[in-house]
């Protein structure tokens, strides 16, 4: 079945980056794009940009230099990388699937939890 | 601030039907068809129960429904069940490849 596994909870300090990864199994890797979105507390979803069948990839434009997404196509996984933290990026993270042109994320991972805090 | 906008909780009574609005703008609810629903129980994977406004998955109950008028999306739940009781989040495409969604409305089970 198909599944969307993230890495564990992150704490990190003012400035720093932090590396958010998304194992995927149980379909081909290669066939869907992958989404990354968040959710900061007490706010809404935000999407964050995608990382096209292709391996290409679109960021949204409040994440525009700051956020780098790549692949691995050798183990399944999706990366976010996100740099320059200050606590407003203190936020949930989700990857979530969509089959290319389908517009809806069929499925999501389970959620990483990114503290930024001195 | 979301793009889209839900009302922040919705109840109802077991058997009841509610609905769950989302309202966007003409750039992203009014202009595409690619609007989604999403449920999450906290702790779980989020899951799509609508998507294209009105079409369900599937394995999703029919008891979920969905709609649009102009900029406004709804999620329809009838024949309410304790199960229901979770956070519920639209989506909309947007212009440029990008996605808006909504601040999820939590729906309670009276």
């Amino acid at each position: 079945q198909v599944q969307l596994v993230q890495s564990g909870a992150e704490v990190k300090n003012p400035g720093a980056s932090v590396k958010v990864s998304c194992k995927a199994s149980g379909y081909t890797f290669t066939s869907y794009h992958m989404h990354w979105v968040r959710q900061a507390p007490g706010q809404g979803r935000e999407w964050m940009g995608i990382v096209y069948s292709s391996g290409n990839s679109n960021s949204a434009p409040n994440f525009r230099g700051r956020v780098t997404m790549t692949r691995d196509t050798s183990t399944s996984t999706v990366y976010m990388e996100l740099s320059s933290l200050t606590s407003e990026d203190t936020a949930e993270y989700f990857c979530a699937r969509e089959l290319g042109g389908a517009g809806y994320f069929d499925f999501w991972g389970q959620g990483t939890l990114v503290t930024v805090s001195s | 601030q979301s793009a889209l906008a839900q009302p922040a909780s919705v109840s109802g009574s077991p058997g009841q039907s509610i609905t769950v609005s989302c309202t966007g703008s003409s750039s992203d609810v009014g202009s595409h068809t690619s609007v989604s629903w999403y449920q999450h129980h906290p702790g779980q994977a989020p899951k799509v129960i609508i998507y294209d406004v009105s079409n369900r998955p599937s394995g999703v109950s029919a008891r979920f429904s969905g709609s649009k008028s102009g900029n406004t999306a709804s999620l329809t739940i009838s024949g309410l069940q304790a199960e229901d009781e979770a956070d519920y989040y639209c989506s909309s495409y947007a212009s440029s490849s990008t996605y808006v969604f909504g601040p999820g409305t939590k729906v309670t089970v009276l």
